[in-house]
Parts: C-alpha cells; sequence; structure tokens
C-alpha cells in the first residue's frame, strides 16, 4: 500500500459548486497533512495544512482529517475555473520526510 | 510567498555531459530537498538536508549528488547526463521544526 494515496481523476465540477477531493494514509505516515496546488507546467504552491483532528477553513478552502478513517480531504467551495488545477495531497512519511501521492486533476467548468 | 530560485529553467544538453541545476533560497531555511517529478506524475525526493554539510538520499534512488556547502545554496550535479534523466526537478526549503516546504519554478531537463 501506498503510504499516501489519492484518487486521480479527472474531477469536474461546474464553476460555483463544492469540489471535493480526498486522500488515504497508511500508518507509516504521521498525523501532519498538506494539500498543494500545482498548476499544469508549474511548481507546486502550498494551500492548507492540517494536523488535527476535524476541519480547518481558509477563506474557500476547507481541509478536514480523520485520524479514525485515515483520511485527508480537501473542499473547495464556489469553485472558480482558476481553481482548475492538480491537488496534491503530502503528509510525513516513514524517513520522516513528506510523501505526496499522485495528485488529483481538477477541472472547473465554466 | 517564498524565496526559492532556480536555474536554470529549461535545459538541453547531450548524452554524457556533466550539468549542475542550481538551487538557492533567501529565507534562512536549514532544510532543503530536491525532487524529480515527470509530467502528470507524483513527486519523488531524490535529494534532503538539514542544514550545512549534512546531505541524504531520498527514496528515489538517482545518479546524481548535491552539496550544501552554504545554508542558502544546494546545488544538484549529474556527471553524466542521460535520456532517463530526462524530467522535471523542484528544488523545495523548509524551516527547522517544521514540515511545510516551499517549492521553487522547478527546471526542466531534456537530455538528447
Amino acid at each position: 500500500q501506498k503510504e499516501v494515496e489519492q484518487n486521480s481523476g479527472p474531477l469536474s465540477v461546474p464553476e460555483g459548486a463544492i469540489a471535493s477531493l480526498n486522500c488515504t494514509y497508511s500508518d507509516r505516515v504521521s498525523q501532519s497533512f498538506f494539500w498543494y496546488r500545482q498548476y499544469s507546467g508549474k511548481s507546486p504552491e502550498l494551500i492548507m495544512s492540517i494536523y488535527s483532528n476535524g476541519d480547518k477553513e481558509d477563506g474557500r478552502f476547507t481541509a478536514q482529517l480523520n485520524k479514525a478513517s485515515q483520511y485527508v480531504s480537501l473542499l473547495i467551495r464556489d469553485s472558480q475555473p482558476s481553481d482548475s488545477a492538480t491537488y496534491l495531497c503530502a503528509g510525513r512519511g516513514s524517513a520522516r520526510q513528506l510523501t505526496f501521492g499522485s495528485g488529483t486533476q481538477l477541472t472547473v467548468l465554466p | 510567498e517564498a524565496d526559492i530560485y532556480q536555474t536554470p529553467r529549461y535545459l538541453v544538453i547531450g548524452t554524457g555531459k556533466k550539468i549542475t541545476l542550481e538551487c538557492s533560497q533567501t529565507m534562512g531555511h536549514d532544510k532543503m530537498y530536491w525532487y524529480q517529478q515527470d509530467p502528470g506524475m507524483e513527486l519523488h525526493l531524490i535529494h534532503y538536508s538539514y542544514g550545512v554539510n549534512s546531505t541524504e538520499k531520498g527514496d528515489l534512488s538517482s545518479e546524481s549528488t548535491v552539496s550544501r556547502i552554504r545554508t542558502e545554496h544546494f546545488p544538484l550535479t549529474l556527471e553524466s547526463a542521460r535520456p532517463s534523466h530526462t524530467s522535471q526537478y523542484l528544488c523545495a526549503s523548509g524551516l527547522a521544526g517544521q514540515e511545510t516546504q516551499y517549492f521553487g519554478p522547478g527546471t526542466r531537463l531534456l537530455v538528447l
């Protein structure tokens, strides 16, 4: 099992809808998680970090962490075409470095 | 916004050449990283450093080498480039004691 797994998508949502991105992790990943956004041909940029069970909100973004079920999700409210990108989930892996999922490609349709 | 720079941004080079990819950050971060990412694929950690004179190999075997003589500088060297080295190379940095990483713009390498 990979340490961090994501559905590669692609995920398409209409403009204004809620986009829901999910990530599961193995026992070898610690309780620190990060969501990065990567536009095509660009480098990843940090959107959210979450360390505690529950929800963390920042503007249109909400990260959710459920340690019992070992999943972390990212909700994007009022999705905009500019949100179209690949979203990478990362957690601190067994080597104590960040381990990245393969990313979920999101397309927001105008 | 992170102040982390990579040069060159794009490089096309012939097989067998020696190349050095530069990465510099002006934030005083102790931790620096090199990742390799093929198009549409996940990031793979190839090298990291926790400070000056500290370098470690990542989880992806790589023929490259790194050095960390100064805090702000973490160059990656390929002694003899091969077509299999064609990829995007991303440098990142972070503060000691924190796990957040900030990425540079990347270097796209094409070895012919």
